[in-house]
Formats: C-alpha cells, structure tokens, sequence
C-alpha cells in the first residue's frame, strides 16, 4: 500500500520567515495530494491540495509544489504568522482509492 | 465550520464496552471516510462507505464496524473496547469516489478507563 513519510517533525522559525515541509510517496499511482492545517484538539482542515496534472499551485502564502518523478511534494509557507503554528500533515491517495494515507506531520511554531 | 457533524464530543467509557460514534456528512455527499488519530499512530484510515456501500477498508479492527443509512448518515461501532482505542476518531466526507476534497468533521474523542 501507500506510504507517506513527512519531515521534519519539528520546525521552528521567526515570524515573517518562510517554511518547507517535505513529503515523498510511494505509490506511483497517487495522484491527489492534500495537506492539512491541525491545530490542538480540533479538525484538520485542507489549505491547498494538487493533483498530479499540475507542478505547483499557489495560494497567497501558501504554495505547494510536486515532483512525480521523484515522488515527491511539498509546502511553502511564505512570510509566517504566529497563526500559522499548528501541525501540518500532508496526504496521498490513488485513483480507485480515495481514503488519504497520512504523513506523521510536522509542528510548525512561528516565534513572534 | 466543514458541513461535517460528528456526536458526541466527547465520550468516556470502560474497557470492555461498545460505543457507537455518529457522522453527518456534507449536504450531497455521497462518500463518508472514518480515520483514527492516536498519539502513537497519527491519521490511520479505517473504512469508507460509498452511498451506502462500504467501498474500502483500511486498518481497521475486527472489533469495530460502521454502516452507512440511506440517509447517508454513518455510524462506527466500536466494541470489547481497550485503553488503546483511546484516540480521536474523525469522520470526513467528500462529493464523490473521485480524487475529491475531503471535508473533517469536529471529531470525537474516546477516553478509554
């Protein structure tokens, strides 16, 4: 089956910094790939997702990028708020099967 | 707010015990996923219903099983309960099996004594 892995799991920086998640993937057939915004306790909640059609898309500070031949893909977040901190996970999954497979996510603090 | 309901909040409960956790999906959505977040484990996929059919199974225990009603409302049962199946259980929806955006409902958090 699918695997995810995520790095780093931790990641710290200054308010107004930018910061990068990575994820690679291992089925080839993946062709959906969200990442999702979770703070403590509550529900995670979609950013911004790319399709396997597409090398980046942008949404203000937000950007995501993907590589299908490395198999890889990741998040850009530009100029970081103190609200950006929560825990970030990215996802995969494949035509014919829907369910997400998880990354371990990444905490991202932002110290004002 | 995703659209996505889940009850209860909150549920305490004994080992050895059944409960039942309950989703209400978007308005139109015609797919309902379960998926388990324990501290050890992070977001693990359990099972996916399809307008009423169980569409994909993930890793889900014998000991737990959900359906999903004609009114596309879903419910997982979770039974002979362990201190392990302490966790947050999230209930997310989506329009179609396509590659579709998935919406997390609030979730319910299991506390096993």
């Amino acid at each position: 089956g699918e695997n995810v892995e995520q790095h780093p799991s931790t990641l710290s920086v200054q308010e107004g910094d930018s910061a990068v998640i990575k994820c690679t993937y291992s089925d080839s057939a993946s062709n959906y790939f969200p990442w999702y915004k979770q703070e403590l306790g509550k529900r995670p909640q979609l950013i911004i997702d790319i399709r396997s059609n597409v090398g980046e898309k942008k949404d203000q500070r937000i950007a995501v990028t993907l590589n299908k031949t490395a198999k890889h893909f990741s998040l850009h977040i530009t100029e970081t708020q103190p609200e950006d901190s929560a825990v970030y996970f990215c996802a995969a999954s494949r035509a014919g099967r829907r369910a997400l497979t998880f990354g371990s996510g990444t905490r991202l603090q932002v110290q004002p | 707010d995703s659209g996505v309901t889940q009850t209860p909040k909150h549920l305490i409960t004994a080992t050895g015990q059944r409960v039942t956790l309950r989703c209400s999906p978007r308005s139109g959505d015609l797919s309902v996923y379960w998926y388990q977040q324990s501290l050890d484990q992070g977001l693990q996929f359990l099972i996916q219903y399809y307008n009423g059919e169980e569409r994909a199974k993930g890793n889900i225990l014998e000991r737990f099983s959900a359906q999903q009603f004609p009114d596309l409302h879903s419910e997982l049962n979770l039974s002979s309960l362990e201190l392990g199946d302490s966790a947050l259980y999230f209930c997310a929806s989506s329009s179609s099996t396509g590659t579709d955006t998935q919406y997390f409902g609030p979730g319910t958090r299991l506390t096993v004594l």
